[in-house]
């Protein structure tokens, strides 16, 4: 079972038509997450850190926020260049430092 | 430079033999991770150093894979006997600390052939 999960895979939106992302994990006990974006044949791109319940962050059309179990990417009225893979990265309490991916949401948005 | 350095971009090798890719970090930072991304696949944990802690090596595929971090700072992710199966992209990245958020490469596109 992943322990983190995204959805959806994929999302077509419409130029300024908003929408939102999920990531939610299964265990407990998170010392943070980590959003990032990926373009095609390029690393990913860090975007926003959480680290505790109804935290949030904003950059331009892109906001974060953090529940207990999951967090959500709201983009605000997407442009074409906003189309992209959006990976959500979670790093646990334990001992573990290592960040754990979940598989990512692919974003296009059409003019 | 200012970001995580990876070279080379592309490399292109023969089935069996062995391939060195490099990876050299943000200046500063203690904590450096190898992950490796198959097409249409997330990212998968290889191996990550911590200052001059020992490495966690929990991820590494097979004892094929190896790497070795020299001063703190640059790291050499090795794969000996290349397999078709190692082909993807091999991305570095590095964090201040184990708490804060890592920075990417742009990755090492691996091809046997």
């Amino acid at each position: 079972e992943d322990q983190v999960t995204q959805s959806p895979e994929a999302l077509r939106l419409q130029e300024g038509e908003s929408s939102s992302l999920n990531c939610s994990y299964t265990v407990s006990g998170l010392r943070g997450l980590f959003w990032y974006r990926q373009d095609p044949g390029k690393g990913p791109e860090f975007l926003f850190t959480l680290y505790s319940a109804g935290e949030e962050k904003e950059k331009e059309r892109l906001k974060a926020t953090l529940t207990k179990k999951e967090s959500f990417l709201h983009i605000t009225a997407p442009k074409p260049e906003d189309s992209a893979t959006y990976l959500c990265a979670v790093r646990l309490s334990g001992g573990s430092y290592i960040p754990t991916f979940g598989r990512g949401t692919s974003l296009i948005v059409h003019p | 430079g200012a970001g995580v350095s990876q070279s080379p971009s592309n490399k292109v090798t023969e089935k069996g033999k062995d391939v060195e890719l490099r990876c050299d970090p943000i200046s500063g930072h203690t904590a450096l991770y190898w992950y490796r991304q198959s097409l249409g696949q997330g990212l998968e944990f290889l191996i990550y150093f911590q200052g001059n802690s020992a490495p966690d090596k929990s991820g590494l595929p097979s004892d094929r894979f190896s790497a070795e971090r020299t001063g703190g700072s640059v790291s050499t992710l090795t794969i000996q006997r290349t397999q078709q199966e190692d082909s993807a992209v091999y991305l570095c990245a590095s964090s201040l600390t184990s708490n804060t958020e890592a920075f990417f490469g742009q990755g090492t596109r691996l091809t046997v052939v």
